[in-house]
């Protein structure tokens, strides 16, 4: 199994600011993925990050809002940009290590 | 063609009972099945999976029931317990093209002493 380690667990943020997450991995993945979960929601899926190549988003996901990086095969950054109490949620970072899918504990932000 | 229906929303069982709870889906791409348990203020953790290979797959008090035919699969809780108390939810992928998971909406379940 791999481990997945997120930063920050949980921020605070003021509206009109911008917050970027951490997502490291013991472990050498292809695919890694970002996911929203909303209060009291199950898990949307906001991109895939591959190496090597530009983020794929889903529809209503954007990369101005959501700037993704991913520089090696063990890391990866998702920014919230430009926050709105409506980005109230907690962001979580997935590997898919087959033959299962892993996630970080996620990163609970709150905007005010 | 890419959702996953989850139901029931929330659940209370007894101690000891049995608890069920059941996805559909519509893509038949998809060739992954986990289910996965999360605790409030944690990520999800997984439970549990399986591939259309097989109809079913126990670990422990966990079981997955597994229809191709139908498009659905279900999480049988042998012997519940207070711990059990949680947010369980199902998921499906592909193998080829887009590999994300997509998830169900999830059922709260509630295990009283």
């Amino acid at each position: 199994s791999a481990v997945i380690s997120q930063k920050p667990s949980r921020d605070i943020c003021q509206r009109g600011t911008s917050l970027t997450i951490q997502c490291q991995v013991d472990s050498q993945v292809t695919m890694m993925f970002w996911y929203r979960q909303q209060p009291g929601q199950s898990l949307t899926l906001i991109a895939t990050a591959n190496q090597g190549s530009e983020a794929t988003y889903e529809s209503g996901f954007v990369i101005d809002k959501f700037p993704i990086s991913r520089p090696n095969l063990t890391f990866s950054t998702l920014t919230v940009s430009n926050m709105s109490p409506e980005d109230s949620s907690i962001y979580l970072c997935s590997v898919d290590s087959v033959p299962e899918a892993f996630f970080g504990q996620g990163t609970r932000l709150t905007v005010v | 063609q890419q959702q996953v229906k989850q139901s029931p929303q929330s659940l209370i069982v007894q101690k000891g009972g049995i608890s069920i709870i059941n996805c559909a889906y519509e893509n038949t791409a998809f060739d992954y099945f986990p289910w996965y348990q999360q605790f409030p203020g944690k990520g999800p953790a997984l439970l549990i999976a399986i591939r259309p290979d097989v109809s079913e797959k126990k670990e422990g008090r966990f079981t997955i029931s597994f229809n191709k035919s139908a498009k659905q699969f279900s999480l049988h809780i042998m012997d519940s317990q207070p711990g059990d108390s949680a947010t369980y939810f199902c998921a499906a992928s592909a193998n080829t093209g887009r590999r994300a998971l997509t998830f169900g909406s999830g059922t709260r379940l509630q295990v009283q002493p």
